[in-house]
């Protein structure tokens, strides 16, 4: 089993609509969790981070974390074809010093 | 402007010869760290450094080196026995305060 898993899409929705975007990890020991989307050719971006039970949103984004579950998931309201990019799930896990395993991401398209 | 730079963006080498890749940082973070992405998946961590010279494996160290003998600093050798060097490479580095990680623009690693 990976440490962190998301369904690798790709994932499609028309302009305006919302995506839903799910990630799972393995270890409870985790303690921080982030969305970063990735352009193609391009490094990494922070979109999201969160580090407790419940919803965080900012503008057109919503993170949600349940822990118990061993769940993250990231809501894009009002998709815009701009929002077409991959999205990584990362989690932190404290192992002295923070190590972040990052899933193997979920590729979205937005159709305008 | 504080950032992560990495140098080269591009490079070709044919096989057997040692690469090094070099990646600079003015945030004043105290952790860096060494990704490796191929295409369509995720970023599998190489080597971390929590502090100066200090670092640990990641979970793709085989055929990797580094060091950290500078805050600023922490560049990758990519060895001879490393057996698929084609690659992204990513460098990035966390701060405090925060806990997310902040990327440099990649090298792009072929071998030939």
């Amino acid at each position: 089993q990976k440490e962190v898993e998301q369904n690798s899409g790709p994932l499609s929705v028309p302009e305006g609509a919302i995506a839903s975007l799910n990630c799972t990890y393995s270890d409870r020991g985790s303690q921080s969790f982030f969305w970063y989307r990735q352009y193609s050719g391009k490094s990494p971006e922070l979109i999201m981070s969160i580090y407790s039970n419940g919803d965080k949103e900012d503008g057109r984004f919503t993170a949600q974390l349940n822990k118990a579950s061993q769940y993250v998931s990231l809501l894009i309201r009002d998709s815009q074809p701009s929002d077409s990019a991959t999205y990584l799930c990362a989690v932190n896990r404290d192992t002295g010093g923070f190590k972040t395993i990052f899933g193997a991401g979920t590729r979205l398209f937005v159709k305008a | 402007d504080g950032g992560i730079t990495q140098s080269p963006k591009y490079l070709f080498r044919k096989e057997g010869q040692n690469v090094t890749l070099s990646c600079e940082q003015n945030l004043n973070h105290d952790a860096m760290y060494w990704y490796r992405q191929d295409p369509g998946q995720g970023l599998r961590l190489i080597y971390y450094s929590q502090i100066v010279n200090d670092f640990q494996k990641g979970d793709i160290a085989e055929g990797y080196s580094v060091s950290r003998e500078k805050k600023e600093s922490f560049p990758l050798t990519v060895t001879s026995a490393q057996k698929n060097p084609t690659a992204f490479y990513l460098c990035a580095s966390r701060g405090p305060p925060g806990l997310e990680l902040f990327f440099g623009e990649g090298s792009r690693l072929t071998v030939l």
